[in-house]
């Protein structure tokens, strides 16, 4: 089935450091998603985008975390400068549509901050 | 806020028998619901999505909604080994966008030949 795929699949980083997510979204879809999810805990929502804005964001969302998709390349999440809390699974989602069809998920990648 | 609670928080089954897995959520306008598994490592799977009341089949997996008693099950028939990850319940409210989902923690099944 469609893929989406995230880049780096694990990162450790020291605290107060910038750090880039990267996704790759399935080809056609429009709508895109970071969900956060800490060792033992349930997946959160963290934010969505469509055309170029954040559509909707969770209190998870920082004002230390940034998303964007410039030029249709990669959908990234940045958060600078980390903090220790931000060490988690961070998992990339997209769909078609806002409402309807599949959502799809990539591996996530995992962020230690040490 | 939207709680979303799966019991059990692990099961073991024979391969080949019934694995059910419950689901409960606390916001009663929910009107999305879906099943994911996520085996170790990977990204989540979608197994089935259901909108209203009653069961909806996605080849050897059935989810039950009743809206009513907050609650959604899955069910899956002839479980196999390669059915053991982690299940994952994932509830949306109306009104909203459909994928800005709650989960819950999970039911860890493990599926034995």
């Amino acid at each position: 089935g469609p893929k989406v795929l995230q880049i780096p699949s694990h990162q450790i980083i020291d605290m107060g450091q910038m750090v880039t997510l990267n996704c790759d979204p399935v080809s056609n879809h429009l709508y895109f998603y970071w969900y956060k999810q800490i060792l033992g805990q349930q997946m959160e929502f963290l934010v969505n985008f469509y055309n170029g804005k954040v559509m909707e964001k969770s209190k998870l969302f920082k004002d230390q975390f940034s998303v964007e998709r410039p030029d249709g390349s990669y959908f990234t999440l940045k958060i600078q400068p980390t903090a220790l809390e931000d060490s988690a699974v961070y998992f990339c989602a997209s769909s078609r549509h806002a409402n309807t069809g599949q959502l799809y998920f990539g591996e996530g990648s995992k962020l230690t901050v040490l | 806020q939207q709680k979303v609670q799966q019991s059990p928080e692990s099961l073991t089954v024979s391969e080949g028998a019934m694995a059910s897995l419950n689901c409960t959520f606390s916001d009663g306008t929910s009107n999305n619901f879906r099943w994911y598994r996520q085996h170790s490592a990977k990204g989540l799977e979608v197994l089935v999505s259901i909108f209203s009341d009653g069961e909806k089949e996605e080849g050897r997996f059935t989810a039950h909604l009743n809206r009513a008693n907050l609650h959604v099950s899955l069910h899956i028939r002839e479980p196999q080994p390669s059915d053991s990850a982690v299940y994952l319940c994932a509830v949306s409210m109306s009104g909203g966008s459909n994928y800005k989902l709650t989960f819950g923690k999970g039911t860890l099944l493990t599926v034995t030949p």
